[in-house]
């Protein structure tokens, strides 16, 4: 079954290191994006991709990026560690720019 | 700006009884309003859009646009209904087409 992963599912790592979170999907969607979750604050949106060599910037979008490559994998990474991004990140997809997103299983990233 | 507010961050009802959580919103277009749920150890997931105007699980929202607000209802709660709940709005074309702004989300706990 077509689905969408995200690697790890947890991870430590200590202020200043770069960290890179995978997502990775098999529906072929053009459409893909990244939000941290906060309590508070909800889903805000890190990045997103229309597709191939296509990279934009969202809400929260300082001290991160993403690379688009191929269609399946939308990569974040986290440039140099702060404790402000310990979070849960989510990767979704979408097959049209409907407001339908299918949504990975997150990664709970804690920077100490 | 487009913003989604839900004023409350836990709502406690007991099974059988009534239930609305609260979505309000600001957009200067047409938006395309969309409630998200996310069960204990489960993924995000959609489970209605205003346009679609179908009963989910027994839920319904209508969406108000003379008072912006696309209220979730359900006439008779369910303990499997405890969850987080988050209302999301995209905007129906332009540069916001397809990006999704989430509110800061309601946990709602069913008690037996």
């Amino acid at each position: 079954d077509a689905e969408i992963t995200q690697s790890p599912r947890h991870k430590i790592t200590e202020t200043g290191r770069q960290v890179t979170l995978a997502c990775h999907q098999t529906w072929n969607h053009n459409n893909m994006f990244w939000y941290r979750q906060d309590l508070g604050h909800g889903l805000r949106l890190i990045h997103y991709s229309y597709g191939v060599q296509d990279t934009n910037k969202g809400e929260v979008s300082d001290g991160y990026s993403v690379s688009r490559s191929n269609t399946e994998d939308l990569p974040l990474t986290l440039e140099s560690a702060a404790s402000s991004q310990t979070s849960v990140y989510f990767c979704a997809s979408s097959e049209r720019l409907s407001g339908e997103q299918y949504f990975g299983p997150g990664t709970r990233l804690t920077v100490t | 700006a487009q913003r989604v507010t839900q004023p409350e961050k836990l709502l406690s009802v007991f099974k059988g009884a009534p239930v609305e959580l609260k979505c309000n919103y600001s957009y200067s277009g047409s938006p395309e309003l969309f409630w998200y749920v996310q069960y204990s150890r489960q993924r995000l997931q959609l489970l209605l859009r205003h346009i679609s105007r179908e009963s989910i699980k027994g839920f319904t929202a209508d969406l108000n646009k003379g008072e912006t607000s696309f209220h979730l209802k359900k006439p008779f709660a369910q303990e499997e209904d405890s969850a987080m709940y988050y209302c999301a709005l995209t905007g129906a074309g332009g540069t916001s087409y397809g990006k999704l702004t989430f509110g800061q989300g309601t946990i709602l706990t069913v008690h037996p």
